[in-house]
């Protein structure tokens, strides 16, 4: 099974509709993270989480609000979409261990592609 | 603020060396990556480097960091069809912590 997973993997909706994308993870990592990609900007930082108690905003926020129900749980909303918030959105987690030999790593979830009409 | 520049595109036949090449705006001690994007799919990490180090190698893949230039090189070695991708360089923002910033992506196409 993958260790992240996002939810729904597909959606179209209409200008105007709050929509809620949701992610899972089974690394046990305390970092959660929301990207955007739009095709030729690479990918840009929506909202990130340290741990359940912790939301900060990233470098585009404008426009979506952000839950984390659980350590496992980071839930991104879009409560009145618009047709520019088309994008394929990520959800990624790190691991919060430092020391020396820490790459940091993030694990990426498989996306989801999202069309607002 | 802080920005990542690499290349959008490069082309190259099956068998030749790839190199993908990155520029960066802040000199702060962080982490160098690069991510693979295959059609469809998520982000893969392929390597990172430690902005204390010059080279780091794995396999087909050698990455050279030019601290005083800001510059971040990924080679592929013998390069293979299954190697087209979009190839994205990343750094660890100052602001964010662990969060990444990103550049555009460069997508790498291999012909046989």
């Amino acid at each position: 099974d993958a260790d992240v997973t996002q939810t729904p993997r597909n959606r179209i909706t209409k200008t105007g509709k709050r929509i809620m994308l949701e992610c899972s993870q089974t690394k046990g990592h305390d970092r959660m993270y929301w990207y955007r990609q739009d095709p030729g900007l690479g990918l840009r930082l929506i909202y990130y989480s340290f741990d359940v108690k912790d939301i900060n905003k990233g470098e585009i926020s404008d426009g979506y609000s952000v839950s984390r129900q659980a350590q496992a749980k980071f839930s991104l909303s879009l409560e009145s979409a618009i047709p520019n918030q088309t994008a394929l959105y990520f959800c990624a987690t790190s691991d919060s261990t430092t020391g020396p030999f820490h790459s940091y790593e993030q694990y990426f979830g498989p996306g989801t592609r999202l069309t607002v009409t | 603020g802080e920005d990542v520049e690499q290349s959008l595109f490069l082309s190259v036949r099956e068998g030749d060396s790839s190199v993908i090449n990155c520029t960066y705006t802040d000199s702060s001690s962080t982490y160098l990556y690069w991510y693979k994007q295959e059609p469809g799919a998520g982000l893969q990490l392929l390597t990172y480097i430690f902005s204390n180090m010059d080279m780091k190698q794995d396999q087909r893949l050698t990455v050279l960091l030019n601290k005083k230039d800001k510059h971040l090189s990924l080679r592929i070695a013998d390069t293979q069809t299954g190697d087209s991708a979009i190839y994205f360089c990343a750094k660890t923002t100052n602001q964010a912590g662990t969060a990444l910033i990103f550049g555009k992506g460069t997508t790498l196409s291999v012909s046989s």
